[in-house]
């Protein structure tokens, strides 16, 4: 059975200060691992799809990484509209279809 | 223009009632699913459709059932709705295994 275990639960962070989100899977065989961010009262939104390890993608203050058992969502100099719950999914190339098995998320909180 | 959409937002209801909740995507894919997210957040697969193919969560209760009119419309239908089902349903979509978008989500309160 797929298991994506995230770490912390929860983070707190100063303006300004840089930090990583844990994401560590465990998979029969990963088509592909997704970090979304989710809103209080909103669906989740797509950040990142990575594939391979050694794998990198990088949007504003985020970058993704990749290896073959675990990911880091590092955000540098968070901004308070950073602010949100980080979640992590991976997509099995064994299951019957792509659905995502997704992890219980780090939420995080950006103070000015 | 919203990509997904979900109708209604909010749904409180009565023990033992059946219910629907509505999901449309104008993305043009071909897959489409629906998540439940529980009071603690956590957010787990229910069903995919794909080409009228269904895949079913083995945990989901057969007193959910999905209906898809169409390529672009996948409905969720709940006969004899328990406490237990209060939660927030999202719908999403994507073109194959490439990256899923989801609706706003639907939040289902039974009393």
């Amino acid at each position: 059975e797929d298991q994506v275990t995230q770490s912390p639960e929860a983070l707190r962070l100063q303006e300004g200060e840089s930090s990583s989100l844990n994401c560590s899977y465990t998979v029969s065989g990963l088509r592909g691992l997704f970090w979304y961010r989710q809103d209080p009262g909103k669906g989740p939104e797509f950040l990142f799809t990575l594939y391979s390890a050694g794998e990198e993608k990088e949007k504003e203050r985020l970058k993704a990484t990749l290896t073959k058992k675990e990911s880091f969502l590092h955000i540098t100099a968070p901004k308070p509209e950073d602010s949100a719950t980080y979640l992590c999914a991976v997509q099995d190339s064994g299951a019957g279809s792509y659905q995502l098995t997704f992890g219980k998320g780090t939420k995080l909180s950006v103070i000015p | 223009d919203t990509a997904v959409s979900q109708t209604p937002k909010y749904l409180v209801t009565q023990m033992g009632n059946d219910k629907s909740i509505k999901c449309e995507q104008n993305l043009g894919h071909d897959t489409m699913y629906w998540y439940k997210q529980d009071s603690k957040k956590f957010l787990k697969i229910m069903f995919s459709y794909n080409n009228k193919e269904l895949i079913i969560n083995e945990t989901v209760p057969n007193r959910f059932s999905p209906k898809s009119p169409d390529k672009a419309h996948l409905n969720l239908h709940i006969n004899s709705l328990e406490l237990g089902d209060s939660a927030v349903y999202f719908c999403a979509s994507s073109q194959e295994g490439d990256e899923q978008f989801f609706g706003p989500g639907t939040r289902l309160t039974v009393l």
